[in-house]
């Protein structure tokens, strides 16, 4: 069994600030990670993945995770957040298997301010 | 570019309808995904698909059903639509585990 707890509903920074979106998962094997960003009414578009190669993973517009497997953490950070990161972000881990079928967190709200 | 391409954006039926919601991608994956995504809730998955005419439940089944006759299309079908369905409808596409999934842009469905 896997599963995935994104640890905050809602993150609110000022813009020019950090960005730390916390999740933690468990799996039963090694685990392909995932986080996704969804903007109002969109659908979901992957920042960045990990798959058993380097643990520091940096994706795109400035995104970066790293994991952690003694922590079971994937953390999402941004060194600066800008008003257009303001969306819900997803943590998903995949299930090993024929059907790689993705768990998803309940996701976090990212609020910046300006 | 590479895509999921689901038929409508937005879509409003009345209770008893049945309703059929398409889903097409370009990319010859052969795992495809339905989802239902609902405030404070998140993704749950209704059914997948790892090839043509197979398909599994997933965590919430009840009221859908599905079909995959042709790889690249999967089709979620209300057999009779109910408002507890009004919900935002979300179709991924993978080839497997470590290639991420692409998503698409969602049909928003309303039951009256």
């Amino acid at each position: 069994a896997q599963s995935v707890t994104q640890l905050d509903s809602h993150v609110s920074v000022s813009e020019g600030t950090p960005v730390l979106l916390r999740c933690n998962y468990s799996s039963s094997y090694s685990p392909s990670l995932f986080w996704y960003v969804q903007h109002p009414n969109k659908g979901l578009q992957l920042l960045l993945k990990y798959t058993s190669a380097a643990t520091l993973v940096k994706g795109i517009n400035g995104f970066e995770a790293e994991f952690k497997k003694s922590e079971t953490s994937f953390h999402l950070t941004k060194p600066s957040a800008h008003m257009s990161d303001a969306a819900e972000y997803f943590c998903v881990v995949s299930r090993s298997g024929g059907s790689y079928i993705p768990t998803f967190g309940r996701g976090t709200s990212l609020i910046v301010h300006p | 570019d590479v895509k999921v391409t689901q038929s409508s954006r937005y879509l409003v039926k009345r209770t008893g309808e049945k309703v059929f919601l398409e889903c097409v991608q370009d990319m010859d994956h052969e795992n495809m995904f339905w989802y239902r995504q609902d405030p404070g809730l998140g993704l749950r998955l209704i059914y997948f698909s790892y090839d043509v005419k197979m398909k599994e439940k997933g965590d919430i089944p009840e009221g859908y059903s599905v079909s995959r006759e042709k790889k690249e299309r999967f089709s979620l079908i209300l057999e009779s639509a109910s408002t507890n369905q009004t919900s935002m409808y979300l179709c991924a596409s993978t080839f497997g585990q470590g290639y991420g999934y692409t998503f698409g842009s969602g049909t928003r469905l309303t039951v009256v």
